[in-house]
């Protein structure tokens, strides 16, 4: 079945370093989308990507979908201890005239202070 | 800001009890899901709802689970005879041009 990697798992940073997430796929992606679950909390949409070689930006956030659309990732410069949380990945994945949103793995991040 | 709303918040049944979890969809979307997560899981795609009609579900979604829209505003989710591994957060979401989820139910089997 179609999957949606993470990678990594799990990343602890000192608060100020950066922290990247890789979102990888089998695939090629009609698009992504990016979601953070605070702990304890629901999957908040943070960005969707199209188009092959975008890149977006979010303050600290920078989202960036592959060239050849397969893979995605979100890179957070000088974390802070409110970016704590699991990162998703999501295809909105189209059929039977409606979407269904395929979630990565997710990659957790812990911030030190 | 609108949201969508989940109840309850935290549900314990006994196993081979129905449930029925139930979500209020943000009022001008026309597409309706359910997601649940299992304790420190990814997202896991149930089912997708539009007009007044299943369009997807997952191999998640036997026989035991059922989806309804009663009234034109409640959105549910009912699993007829909960089994221990049904135990997870059950996301309601809904979309228009992005999915916006609720808070989730926590759903304990015992």
């Amino acid at each position: 079945g179609q999957q949606v990697m993470q990678i990594p798992q799990y990343q602890h940073v000192q608060e100020g370093e950066d922290f990247t997430t890789y979102c990888n796929s089998s695939t090629t992606l009609s698009n992504i989308q990016w979601y953070k679950q605070r702990p304890g909390g629901h999957p908040v949409f943070l960005i969707q990507l199209v188009k092959s070689g975008e890149v977006k930006k979010q303050k600290r956030l920078t989202f960036q979908f592959g060239e050849a659309k397969k893979n995605s990732s979100l890179h957070i410069t000088a974390t802070q201890t409110t970016d704590v949380g699991t990162y998703f990945c999501a295809e909105a994945s189209q059929s039977s005239g409606t979407y269904k949103y395929i979630f990565g793995t997710g990659t957790r991040l812990k911030v030190l202070a | 800001e609108p949201e969508v709303t989940q109840t309850p918040s935290h549900q314990v049944t006994q196993m081979g009890q129905e449930v029925i979890l139930r979500c209020v969809p943000i009022s001008n979307h026309l597409y309706f899901y359910w997601y649940r997560q299992i304790l420190g899981q990814k997202v896991e795609f149930l089912v997708s709802f539009y007009n007044n009609e299943i369009s997807e579900k997952s191999e998640i979604f036997d026989d035991q689970f059922s989806v309804e829209r009663p009234d034109g505003s409640n959105f549910t989710l009912k699993i007829r005879s909960t089994k221990l591994e049904d135990s997870a957060m059950y996301f309601c979401a809904s979309r228009s041009t992005e999915a916006f989820f609720g808070q989730g139910t926590r759903l304990t089997v015992v």
